[in-house]
């Protein structure tokens, strides 16, 4: 069966450490893998996209990996601030005209 | 001037009432969704239309009866309401789905509709 999973459901970081998320996937072939940031009370915002042949992808302090042969997607937070405290969720677009398909999340605190 | 906007916010309500909740977005978007985020967070999706057709149906009750009068709007409306439909629907919208193959599919989410169901 198909099946997207985010590492942990919870992770706390000392604020300054960089912080890693986890996404492996089973069963799918994504074209694209997605990560966004949830906040209580709001609805998910995206963050980065990378493509089934890009290795890597950078935006300011977050950097996110893609690895089809482990079918897995690191999501990475460098000199992370209490202000990163989110649920951060990866999401897959198979190939052809799908939705996206979202994980569970993984809820980040970024302690002071 | 926001992009995806749902209301009402929060709905408090009794078991076997009919609901609606309504989504418009001004992004100019094709495509529309409905996800359902349920209490242990997980986000499912329940439709989605493009440009006011009906392209996905991921086996939800016919309960559920989603209506897109034109491509900015996609409201959803249930019928007889039970406590498992409790949970926070989240209307989204999206670039074509059906595009060419080098066009991903980004979403712009709404913040989200909490239906209590007593």
């Amino acid at each position: 069966s198909q099946k997207i999973e985010q590492n942990s459901e919870a992770l706390n970081i000392q604020e300054g450490k960089t912080a890693t998320l986890t996404c492996n996937y089973t069963n799918y072939s994504p074209a694209y893998l997605q990560w966004y940031r949830q906040d209580p009370g709001r609805g998910p915002v995206f963050l980065l996209l990378i493509r089934e042949n890009e290795k890597e992808k950078r935006k300011e302090r977050l950097k996110v990996t893609f690895d089809t042969t482990l079918k897995q997607s690191l999501f990475h937070i460098t000199a992370s601030q209490p202000a990163d405290s989110a649920t951060y969720l990866c999401a897959l677009e198979n190939s052809g005209n799908t939705p996206l398909v979202f994980g569970k999340g993984t809820r980040l605190s970024v302690i002071a | 001037d926001t992009a995806v906007s749902q209301t009402p916010k929060y709905l408090v309500t009794q078991m076997g009432n009919d609901k609606s909740i309504k989504c418009e977005q001004n992004l100019g978007h094709d495509t529309m969704y409905w996800y359902k985020q349920d209490s242990k967070k997980f986000l499912k999706i329940m439709f989605s239309y493009n440009n006011k057709e009906l392209i996905i149906n991921e086996t939800v009750p016919n309960r559920f009866s989603p209506k897109s009068p034109d491509k900015a709007h996609l409201n959803l409306h249930i019928n007889s309401l039970e406590l498992g439909d409790s949970a926070v629907y989240f209307c989204a919208s999206s670039l074509p789905l059906i595009r060419p193959s080098s066009g991903a599919n980004v979403l712009t989410f709404g913040a989200g509709s909490r239906l209590t169901v007593l």
